[in-house]
């Protein structure tokens, strides 16, 4: 079945440090990717997502690049700041099933000042 | 995308009692909605999707006499854990798929404890 498998955590950087999370994917048809975070106690947020290869979805500062000949979607932030501490999640969905989400296991990412 | 109520935000319950989450779509007419678990600092687990006017498919492995799901508008979707046990203490999330392809949004999850 359909997988994402992301880089283990935590992570913890230094404010203003170059962030990359690893996420790849297994799936057999052609998935949309996400990328969402999660605030503690909170629920999820849409981060970004693309929907067909060589897609780059960004947002606040944070892109990922859908990468099919790696079968990638690794998150890049150039410049990390305290408030992105969070989990952040990687997850599919495969348009021909019933548009679940399969998610990694999440990155726990910490920013000190 | 939608936007979604999720009600409570957090519970506190004894063993034996049952305790209902509601999921509520504010502005998007969902068929579909999704129940996931979450145990602390891991990832979400699917448990079931609810439909609107039927029954709700369950994933492998998720007691559908314990978890009961009703979808019974367009709008709102509840989950009920019968006889809570204290290894049913989770994070509860609810989610809708949006409008936009494949977009999703996720209620703000239900923290339920069984004391």
């Amino acid at each position: 079945g359909d997988s994402v498998t992301q880089m283990e955590g935590p992570v913890t950087l230094s404010e203003e440090a170059f962030l990359t999370i690893n996420c790849t994917y297994t799936a057999t048809g052609y998935p949309s990717l996400f990328w969402y975070v999660q605030y503690p106690g909170e629920g999820l947020q849409l981060l970004l997502k693309a929907t067909k290869a060589d897609d780059k979805g960004s947002n606040k500062g944070f892109e990922a690049t859908y990468r099919k000949e790696t079968t990638s979607f690794h998150l890049e932030k150039g410049s990390v700041q305290v408030s992105d501490s969070a989990v952040y999640f990687c997850a599919l969905s495969d348009r021909g099933g019933a548009q679940k989400l399969v998610f990694g296991q999440g990155t726990r990412l910490t920013i000190n000042p | 995308g939608a936007v979604v109520s999720q009600h409570p935000s957090w519970v506190i319950c004894k063993s034996g009692t049952s305790v209902k989450i509601e999921c509520r779509s504010l502005d998007f007419q969902a068929t579909t909605m999704f129940w996931y678990r979450q145990f602390p600092k891991q990832s979400l687990m699917l448990m079931a999707t609810s439909n609107e006017g039927s029954k709700a498919t369950y994933e492998q492995g998720v007691e559908k006499d314990k978890f009961l799901i009703n979808h019974a508008s367009l709008t709102l979707s509840t989950l009920t854990v019968t006889s809570a046990h204290p290894e049913d203490s989770s994070f509860y999330i609810c989610s809708v798929p949006g409008r936009e392809s494949y977009g999703y949004t996720f209620g703000s999850g239900t923290r339920l404890t069984v004391v």
